[in-house]
């Protein structure tokens, strides 16, 4: 299955926007890339998915690289609610969701 | 709508002992899945139900069994409990052809 790189971590200021990078160099075409959310002892929750196009709902916006090499999960005004490790997946053809160890997001009164 | 229901939220076993965790939704889903979180870790697939009266193992199945009982309801066993399987267990459940995937609150396992 194929792998997805995040930092460790990222801090950011209450109402700033938060820019999540993610790499994937080897998505194949027909991966779906996921975003779910883990807040303190919590089970995770959906955020967003895309294939090819860039994607918003109401909880963020995702950005797809045009090659899909790489993606970025944008949080537009963080509050403290937002402050949770976030995930960023690679859904392959069997559905089977692999978490990563994520970037955990500090936000900052 | 109570969405996944996991049972029970914390269990303290000592090695050797067996137990099952219970997971049911409310939501209609098809699938469903067993996952174990280890302390400072991301999530990883133990076992998961495709649909009803089938299941697959994911990338950790060694020393648990599964059940999946009937649409709602999908159990995880350790026959026979291990100080490796100490971890935070979560169920999820989703409806064939749509991405989202529903997580329960989970349940702390510490095997002694």
């Amino acid at each position: 299955d194929a792998k997805t790189t995040q930092p460790n971590s990222m801090e950011s200021n209450e109402e700033e926007p938060v820019h999540l990078p993610c790499n994937h160099s080897t998505i194949s075409g027909t991966d779906y890339i996921h975003w779910y959310r883990q807040l303190p002892s919590q089970g995770p929750e959906y955020v967003i998915h895309g294939l090819t196009s860039n994607v918003n709902n109401r909880m963020a916006s995702l950005a797809i690289a045009e090659d899909r090499k790489s993606s970025t999960l944008i949080l537009h005004r963080a509050t403290l609610r937002d402050a949770a490790v976030y995930y960023c997946i690679l859904r392959g053809f069997f559905y089977k969701l692999s978490f990563g160890a994520g970037t955990t997001v500090t936000v900052r009164a | 709508n109570a969405g996944v229901t996991q049972t029970p939220k914390f269990q303290v076993l000592k090695t050797g002992q067996s137990m099952t965790l219970q997971c049911a939704q409310d939501m209609n889903h098809n699938s469903m899945y067993w996952y174990r979180q280890d302390p400072g870790m991301g999530l990883r697939l133990i076992y998961y139900s495709a649909s009803e009266g089938t299941t697959d193992k994911g990338e950790v199945p060694n020393g648990y069994n599964v059940s999946r009982l009937n649409k709602r309801e999908f159990s995880l066993r350790l026959e026979s409990a291990a100080p490796s399987q100490t971890s935070v267990y979560f169920c999820a459940s989703r409806w064939t052809g749509l991405e989202k995937l529903f997580f329960g609150s989970g349940t702390q396992l510490s095997v002694l």
